[in-house]
């Protein structure tokens, strides 16, 4: 079946620093991503999407860079504050119609100050 | 500025009583989904539904049923809870159409089962 999966569940970076967060999707029809963050105590909340006609979309500080040869995401965030400690997670619209998310196991992020 | 809503944000049950979990949305969104949250296993689809009325089973439905008699409330119902089945659960909406599905999230709730 589908997967998604991310590379690390632990990453811990300096206050200030970029941190990168990666995930593998295993279905290749699939066409459209989403990172969200989850903060302690709360739902996730969604940080930014692409669609696989793109290789790269930025935000306010995070950066997503899709490589579609080898079925890889990551979630590039620059000059890391404390506020950014979460854990974040991939997730993948998959070859369904239904609109539908399949999810890796989520990345923690820590920030030491 | 609450858009989705869980009733529930802490229960304790104890094993074979018959839990309900509410959710409701304000975003008048086609779709809504149930996701139950575990360490190492990250959101695991239980139940969708993208009409009242109409449900779709996720990846892990053994052991629980939905009701979604509104287009605004989708209902996660334990008919008989289980020690295995303590978790958070996430309910989550989005708007109807592939590549706009956006979901938005619950703050979920954690259940735990004695």
């Amino acid at each position: 079946g589908e997967s998604v999966g991310l590379h690390l569940p632990t990453l811990s970076v300096q206050e200030g620093d970029n941190s990168i967060i990666n995930c593998a999707y295993s279905n290749s029809a699939s066409d459209y991503f989403i990172w969200y963050k989850q903060e302690s105590g709360k739902g996730p909340q969604f940080i930014i999407d692409i669609r696989s006609n793109m290789d790269k979309r930025q935000g306010q500080r995070v950066t997503v860079l899709l490589n579609k040869t080898v079925k890889h995401l990551s979630l590039q965030i620059a000059a890391t504050q404390p506020g950014d400690s979460a854990v974040y997670f991939c997730a993948d619209h998959g070859s369904s119609n239904t609109g539908k998310l399949i999810f890796g196991q989520g990345t923690t992020l820590q920030v030491k100050p | 500025d609450v858009k989705v809503t869980q009733s529930s944000r802490y229960l304790v049950k104890r094993t074979g009583e018959k839990v309900f979990l509410e959710c409701v949305q304000d975003m008048d969104h086609e779709n809504m989904f149930w996701y139950r949250q575990d360490p190492g296993l990250g959101l695991r689809l239980i139940y969708f539904s993208y009409d009242v009325k109409m449900k779709e089973k996720g990846d892990i439905p053994e052991g629980y049923s939905v009701s979604r008699e509104k287009k605004e409330r989708f209902s996660l119902i334990l008919e008989s809870a289980s020690t295995n089945q303590t978790s958070m659960y996430l309910c989550a909406s989005g708007s109807r159409g592939r590549g706009a599905n956006v979901l938005t999230f619950g703050a979920g709730s954690r259940l735990t089962v004695l």
